[in-house]
């Protein structure tokens, strides 16, 4: 069973710029999270997509964003990139969400803003 | 939003020792889980332990849900159990989960 999977890897982009990410979760989870990483602020939640419908959203301005599609993979976009977006982007998946069921979490694209 | 409180945040073990992490939680949540960070930065599952003990090889894991506690036992650590050990839970309310701020394990051969 393939597990999560986010690309790409590593990503440099400029200020001012904006950037898109893909999790593809475990076949058959319906439920996608997306996590920011930074060594300031630890791990951070950002939203989760269920049945491609947003069900929650963490502390994060309007610049992020985040779809998710009929197949369960999911996208998050940043725009108007600041040098402080510069993190870890991790995403999880799970069966039901984050409160029923366990997460598995893909490997994370590292997103560097100069 | 609830807060989740790891500790120690850094251990450094002689190789074969024993060690206790310990996550405690400000509200109740349900979904506890245990990870491990990898070099690559990448989240590996330990334990999903909402409740009760989990074994696993020389890593065990219990939590008191109704305390809002989770320790995660290594025995007869190796080098390879080095890196950082993130706590995660559910919180309702939050309508979230909340990870604390991770246990930095180091073993020295």
């Amino acid at each position: 069973k393939a597990g999560v999977t986010q690309t790409p890897r590593y990503l440099i982009k400029t200020r001012g710029q904006q950037v898109t990410l893909s999790c593809s979760p475990i076949s058959g989870h319906r439920s996608v999270s997306w996590y920011q990483q930074t060594p300031g602020q630890g791990l951070q939640f950002l939203f989760e997509y269920f049945s491609e419908t947003q069900r929650n959203k963490g502390n994060f301005p309007g610049r992020f964003s985040g779809r998710q599609f009929s197949n369960s993979r999911s996208e998050m976009n940043v725009s108007t990139l600041e040098l402080g977006d510069s993190a870890l982007y991790l995403c999880a998946s799970s069966p039901l969400g984050a409160e029923n069921t366990e997460a598995f979490f893909g490997q994370g694209t590292r997103l560097t803003v100069v | 939003g609830i807060q989740v409180e790891q500790s120690p945040p850094d251990l450094i073990l002689q190789e074969g020792a024993n060690s206790t992490l310990r996550c405690n939680f400000s509200d109740s949540v349900n979904n506890l889980q245990w990870f491990h960070q990898n070099p690559w930065g990448q989240l590996i599952n330990l334990f999903y332990i909402p409740s009760g003990t989990k074994q696993n090889g020389r890593l065990s894991a219990t939590t008191v849900a109704t305390e809002r506690y989770s320790l995660l036992y290594i025995s007869s650590s190796q080098t390879t159990d080095s890196g950082v050990y993130f706590c995660a839970g559910f919180n309702t309310n939050a309508g979230k989960s909340t990870f604390g701020d991770g246990t930095t394990l180091t073993v020295k051969p």
